[in-house]
């Protein structure tokens, strides 16, 4: 079946500008996560939605960062005022309790702020 | 907060040689741990889920095992290959988040 998928598959933006990212996860997974693939920061949890639950957003660095679910599918990772430290690919997964708790990912969005 | 570490940072071996890559993690109480593999410029591919209650688990030429009260997991790869060069990754699951591993960068010379 269809895995986890993400747009864009590479984004350009400007300091200051506003991004979003999209994550489509695999269907019927409950879980979702995303993560941010830094070179000097490596791999590292952002936030974790579970169903209907309030989200842990325990991982977003500012409040620059946000992100929604809606209908407990697709999810969006809005960045506001982009700055340089930004840059970084945005990693999304999904999971479910099924499968015992194993996480899949998608193949990434690489985001470049100039 | 959890900590991962993984030893080499990076390794190369020629075509047939096993391979052997470490993990270790500061917190035991875990849920599961996963072996991840990234190729250049791509995502993350699981490649074994090892659940807190396991000590090992086999996939083909792959086998992990877990020593959950040590905070070490090990990664063999048999008879390697050119096509397993590749970024290794060990992420811990402690409640439902990941905490990864710097990686492993594996390098098979044909």
């Amino acid at each position: 079946g269809a895995g986890v998928s993400q747009s864009p598959s590479n984004k350009v933006t400007e300091k200051g500008k506003d991004v979003e990212l999209r994550c489509d996860p695999i269907s019927g997974h409950t879980a979702l996560y995303w993560y941010r693939q830094s070179l000097g920061q490596g791999l590292e949890f952002l936030i974790y939605f579970q169903g209907n639950s309030a989200p842990d957003k325990s991982g977003l660095p500012s409040d620059r960062f946000s992100a929604e679910r809606t209908g407990g599918s697709v999810s969006t990772l809005t960045i506001q005022r982009t700055q340089q430290e930004d840059s970084a690919v945005y990693l999304c997964a999904s999971s479910s309790p099924l499968a015992s708790g194993e996480q899949y990912f998608g193949p990434g969005t690489r985001l470049t702020v100039t | 907060k959890q900590e991962v570490t993984q030893i080499p940072a990076a390794l190369s071996v020629p075509e047939g040689e096993n391979l052997v890559l470490n993990c270790s993690f500061t917190d035991s109480a875990i849920y599961n741990l996963q072996w991840f593999r990234q190729d250049p410029g791509k995502g993350l591919t699981s490649l074994l889920l090892i659940q807190s209650s396991q000590r090992e688990q086999t996939s083909g030429r792959l086998n992990a095992s877990l020593d959950k009260s040590s905070g070490r997991s090990t990664l063999y790869i048999a008879a390697s290959q050119p096509g397993d060069s590749a970024t290794y990754l060990c992420a811990v699951n402690g409640d439902y988040k990941l905490s990864f591993g710097a990686g492993t960068t594996v390098t098979v010379r044909a």
